[in-house]
């Protein structure tokens, strides 16, 4: 079963834009994942954050986490063609040593 | 090697075949998993090794399926009796520890086509 529903499903924009990609999920968390992946094919892992954290950054990218809503969001600022891709939330579950994936959220930046 | 590796990387098979799908994690890394990821659709786990032993194979939808990694390293998933409907993307990733506070690597993935 999927933990992590990410929304919206699809998003396009322009170059230079920003992009902001939401996840939610159901149970407590140790830390929750982003993940790309190009095509089809491996993911790559982008960025974690820990459940007693509230914000990220790593270079464009800046993940927010509110565990009171079992919510997370990943902006990707300044954004570029190459960003185009499937972006991934993951969740390990409280108990669990799995990682929980959502059904992703497909980026399409124009140029 | 550099990274997770996965062979094939694809796979045509005939409905009712067997067939093994192999993973080579990074050296050194204990944790595996294995996941199948059917089109439009994110990950779905199947199972999770600590060294040798399956710590979680909750995941494995039914006694077709089969995963072992006897020396700790590399794993081979084993599907019997294949039907069209296994037909997915099967990733392997790997982490240095087990439990997830670490990120995880994951593989190019073999895709399994059942005819």
């Amino acid at each position: 079963s999927q933990q992590g529903e990410e929304d919206p499903q699809a998003l396009s924009i322009q170059e230079g834009e920003n992009a902001t990609m939401n996840c939610s999920y159901k149970t407590s968390i140790n830390n929750l994942q982003w993940y790309r992946q190009n095509s089809g094919r491996g993911l790559v892992h982008l960025i974690l954050i820990r459940s007693n954290e509230r914000e990220k950054h790593s270079g464009r990218l800046r993940v927010t986490l509110d565990t009171s809503k079992k919510s997370s969001s990943l902006l990707i600022t300044a954004s570029r063609a190459a960003d185009t891709a499937s972006y991934f939330c993951a969740t390990d579950g409280y108990y669990g040593n799995k990682l929980v994936f959502g059904a992703g959220t497909i980026l399409r930046v124009k140029s | 090697g550099a990274g997770v590796s996965q062979t094939p990387s694809n796979k045509v098979t005939e409905k009712g075949k067997y067939v093994e799908l192999r993973c080579d994690p990074i050296s050194g890394h204990t944790a595996l998993y294995w996941y199948r990821q059917s089109l439009g659709q994110g990950p779905e786990f199947l199972i999770y090794f600590q060294g040798t032993g399956a710590a979680d194979d909750s995941g494995l939808p039914n006694d077709r399926f089969f995963a072992v990694r006897p020396e700790g390293s590399v794993s081979t998933l084993k599907i019997q009796r294949t039907e069209r409907g296994d037909s997915a993307m099967y990733l392997c990733a790997s982490s240095l520890i087990g439990g997830l506070n670490t990120e995880a690597f994951f593989g190019q993935g073999t895709r399994l086509t059942v005819v």
